[in-house]
């Protein structure tokens, strides 16, 4: 089955850039999205088909996808961008839907 | 608002049955793949099984496939996960999320509690 491997931890310092890793075999053929996940909240859809944004999320946040990492980059870190970061693929081969293992991103 | 929101969870003993429900409002429900994923205590998110907009079509993780069954009622908004033979593994918190067309999870609700316990 498709797995997705995403480094355990970030840290960064405030106003700094930090970037989250997502490796999965050929991903960059995948649409990629990114979540975000606050203790004891939902996820929240931050990067969606690789580099796109929903409305309301600010543009700080951005994605890129090739070969087989898919990166999402948090510019100008803020405090209250400390969470859980995951990255998500549909595998076509099994219709299953997959979510990278989670990074928790620190702002020191 | 576009809202889901989630019932049903609750402390059940190893080998029972549950049903949870996800009511959705501020959208048209039919129009929507919808899905279940859930995340063990202090664990990641774990995808668990997606219904198509029009019901024909449910896909499941190897984890609970056999066990529970994904099913929506579009004459009530409402989305269900009926939960057998329950283990121990399955305690978690249980969130629905609408599709987007991308195969993405755009909107989500906050979740209800399951603990598997004897």
């Amino acid at each position: 089955s498709y797995a997705l491997t995403q480094p355990p931890s970030v840290s960064v310092a405030p106003g700094k850039t930090a970037r989250i890793t997502c490796g999965g075999n050929n991903i960059g053929s995948k649409s990629v999205h990114w979540y975000q996940q606050k203790p004891g909240q939902a996820p929240v859809l931050l990067v969606y088909d690789n580099t796109d944004r929903p409305s309301g999320i600010p543009e700080r946040f951005s994605g890129s996808n090739s070969g087989n990492t898919a990166t999402l980059t948090i510019t100008r870190v803020e405090a209250g961008d400390e969470a859980d970061y995951y990255c998500q693929v549909w595998d076509f081969s099994s219709d299953h839907f997959v979510f990278g293992t989670g990074t928790d991103v620190t702002v020191l | 608002q576009v809202e889901l929101v989630e019932s049903g969870g609750g402390v059940v003993q190893p080998g029972r049955s549950l049903r949870l429900s996800c009511a959705a409002s501020g959208f048209t429900f039919s129009s929507y793949a919808l899905h279940w994923v859930r995340q063990a205590p202090d664990k990641g998110l774990e995808w668990v099984a997606v219904v198509s907009y029009d019901g024909s079509n449910k896909f499941y993780a190897d984890s609970v496939k056999g066990r529970f069954t994904i099913s929506s009622d579009n004459s009530k908004n409402t989305l269900f996960l009926h939960m057998n033979r329950l283990r121990p593994e399955d305690t978690a918190v249980y969130f629905c999320a609408r599709n987007g067309a991308l195969n993405y999870m755009d909107v989500w609700g906050k979740g209800t509690t399951v603990t598997v316990s004897s």
